[in-house]
């Protein structure tokens, strides 16, 4: 079984340029993640999507950050304009209906390592 | 405050040697997760604890769930270098699988 594909696995941008990440998640998984992880820190959950509608965006900073998930699958994480504190893990993770199952895990991609100068 | 705290943060042990993690959080929930990071590596689930009580083994790692002291453990036996990695806990306090995770436990085991 594939696991949860991300691209591109590093960046370097300066700060105040813009850019975007890419996660496709595990076939038949209705439920997609976008975490933040920094240095010598657990994930922090930014967005949350259920099929192509967001659950929660409340720790998603709006003025700079962006998110989408065209028809339920594939999904892209943008920033724009960056800051250093920008500078972090990105991680896609995805996961079958926690709805439904309440044993259900997150599955993890091996993330975007962003920084910025 | 919703809060995960794990401790120790980090922890050097010998191969052969037990030990144990812990995971406090600060509000009720009987949903609890842990999962294990290699360095550059991805997060993999280890365990999944859904009730008072739960206790899940997998090789030589065990984990419990005491909801009421809201407590969970991450209990090593005869620990081997293939377990040095770094070790989360996660807690879902909603019940909607938005998860607060703890700073992680980094784990080094010596020959």
């Amino acid at each position: 079984e594939a696991g949860v594909a991300q691209s591109p696995r590093y960046k370097i941008i300066e700060k105040r340029q813009s850019v975007a990440f890419w996660c496709n998640p595990i076939s038949g998984h209705a439920t997609l993640y976008w975490y933040q992880q920094i240095l010598g820190q657990g994930p922090k959950l930014l967005i949350q999507f259920q099929n192509n509608g967001v659950v929660d965006d409340s720790q998603l900073p709006k003025d700079r950050f962006s998110a989408e998930r065209l028809k339920g699958v594939d999904s892209t994480l943008k920033i724009q304009p960056a800051k250093l504190e920008d500078s972090a893990v990105y991680l896609c993770a995805s996961s079958l209906d926690p709805r439904r199952d309440r044993g259900e895990k997150l599955f993890f991609g091996s993330g975007t390592q962003l920084s910025v100068l | 405050e919703l809060k995960v705290e794990q401790n120790p943060l980090f922890l050097s042990m010998q191969e052969g040697k037990n030990y144990t993690i812990y995971c406090n959080y600060s509000t009720t929930s009987d949903r609890l997760y842990w999962y294990r990071q290699d360095p550059g590596k991805s997060l993999e689930s280890l365990f999944v604890l859904l009730s008072n009580g739960a206790v899940k083994q997998e090789g030589r790692l065990m984990a419990s769930l005491d909801t009421k002291a809201r407590l969970s453990t991450l209990h090593i036996t005869a620990a081997v270098h293939d377990l040095s990695a770094t070790y989360f806990c996660a807690v879902d306090f909603w019940s909607n699988y938005q998860l607060i995770w703890g700073a992680g436990t980094k784990l080094i085991i010596k020959p």
